[in-house]
């Protein structure tokens, strides 16, 4: 299975700035899928990254206030814009590097929003 | 639409104790089932998981078995630990490497001594 390292692994951030997340993953992958983890909650999907092409967001999550960024196969980023205390949750990126359900997460960035 | 769900917790059980957590998922198709853990403090960790009717999928005392006729994955284990404490997801897939996981709400599991 792949190893992802993602970045930072904690942030305290002002209300109104952005934080930019990043993962890189130790094998080329088509898809990068990224998560947030609301306290207490599950994982609920925001966004798929697919290299070459804008990233798909899910209901709910739009591209200006998650723009994510893909410029290559085994990197990708995520930023939170104009955060509010309601964006305080866990923020987790995951790949299936190898085609047979290996999903593999990386060790996520916890936001405090203050 | 694909979906999970599990049974609502907390549980809290004694040491030792038989443990059950249920789920259960609707998909649009056959897909892969997953038990994921998450220990308090650290990150997500896959339990056990089964890509078609029958398997059972197994790890440290847990089991699973993936039921198409009742569309579930149950897991069980039959005496756990205190340090099985922890939030266990369930999850399911439908197109490995291109889909991502669809997680069910988590259960909480306390074990006391």
């Amino acid at each position: 299975s792949a190893v992802i390292s993602q970045k930072p692994s904690r942030d305290i951030c002002q209300r109104g700035t952005s934080l930019t997340i990043q993962c890189q993953v130790d094998s080329q992958v088509t898809m990068m899928f990224w998560y947030r983890q609301q306290p207490g909650q599950s994982l609920t999907l925001i966004a798929t990254a697919n290299q070459g092409s804008e990233a798909t967001y899910e209901s709910g999550f739009v591209i200006d206030k998650f723009p994510i960024s893909r410029p290559n196969l085994t990197f990708s980023t995520l930023t939170v814009s104009n955060m509010s205390p309601e964006d305080s949750s866990i923020y987790l990126c995951s790949v299936d590097v190898t085609g047979r359900y290996g999903y593999t997460f990386g060790s996520g960035t916890r936001l405090t929003v203050v | 639409g694909n979906s999970v769900t599990q049974m609502e917790g907390p549980v809290t059980l004694s040491e030792e104790a038989f443990l059950t957590i249920n789920c259960t998922y609707t998909a649009t198709g056959y897909p892969s089932l997953f038990w994921y853990v998450q220990y308090p403090g650290e990150g997500l960790q896959l339990l056990l998981k089964a890509t078609k009717a029958d398997d059972k999928g197994s790890n440290k005392g847990f089991e699973a078995t993936y039921r198409k006729e009742t569309t579930s994955f149950h897991l069980e284990k039959g005496s756990v630990q205190v340090s099985d404490s922890a939030v266990y997801f369930c999850a399911l897939s439908l197109n490995s490497g291109n889909t991502p996981l669809v997680f069910g709400k988590g259960t909480r599991l306390s074990v006391i001594a």
